[in-house]
């Protein structure tokens, strides 16, 4: 069974700060996607990572796919209020595993 | 990208009942899939619906409470059986688009079992 260990489970910063999430498995997945749920509405993808060692960078998000397409991290840049939500990763292709998730709470 | 539509948005329903949730999607996709997202809690698969077939299902996940249908390519129904208030939940249909890795989730369906 593989399993995604995401860090941190809660996460409550000032606008303009710096914050980054992290991805683990011990496990290898052919890709890893992000994504941001608000409540009451269904995951919105941020990105989709396929390539060990891969960057990608959506406006002030960077995200990042481990070498060994083990780990991943999601870097925000000078959070903002609109950043707030849960975030989840989830590796695999079609059957997704999931993480735990991140509830970031980013106040004015 | 995918759109993807679901029916109903939510729904209360009394222990006992069962709710058939449809899924439409805007273009085809390879595949179709149904999740379940308990309160405060992530995503956990239901099963893979195939098209013109029987569903595959997860370990903890049967047919005879979670019977699902896939006529063709676009539309898929996902039915909660004989519920109790353990399956009070939000449930996605999710699609892999055709050619991609992209995986893209509908709005959810919340479903209160009283």
């Amino acid at each position: 069974t593989q399993l995604l260990e995401q860090s941190p489970q809660f996460l409550s910063i000032q606008e303009g700060e710096n914050l980054t999430v992290y991805c683990n498995s011990s496990s290898v997945f052919s890709s890893l996607q992000w994504y941001r749920q608000e409540p009451g509405e269904g995951p919105v993808l941020l990105v989709t990572v396929v390539t060990g060692g891969e960057v990608k960078k959506l406006k002030r998000l960077t995200f990042q796919f481990g070498d060994a397409r083990k780990d991943s991290s999601l870097h925000i840049t000078a959070a903002q209020p609109g950043d707030t939500g849960l975030y989840l990763c989830a590796g695999g292709y079609g059957k997704l595993t999931f993480g735990q998730g991140t509830i970031l709470t980013v106040h004015p | 990208s995918a759109v993807i539509s679901q029916k109903p948005s939510r729904d209360i329903c009394q222990r006992g009942t069962s709710l058939t949730i449809q899924c439409q999607v805007d273009s085809q996709v390879t595949m179709m899939f149904w999740y379940r997202q308990q309160p405060g809690q992530s995503l956990t698969l239901i099963a893979t619906a195939n098209q013109g077939s029987e569903a595959t299902y997860e370990s903890g996940f049967v047919i005879d409470k979670f019977p699902i249908s896939r006529p063709n390519l676009t539309f898929s129904t996902l039915t909660v059986s004989n519920m109790s208030p353990e399956d009070s939940s939000i449930y996605l249909c999710s699609v892999v688009t055709v050619l991609s890795y992209e995986q893209y989730f509908g709005p959810g369906t919340r479903l209160t079992v009283t």
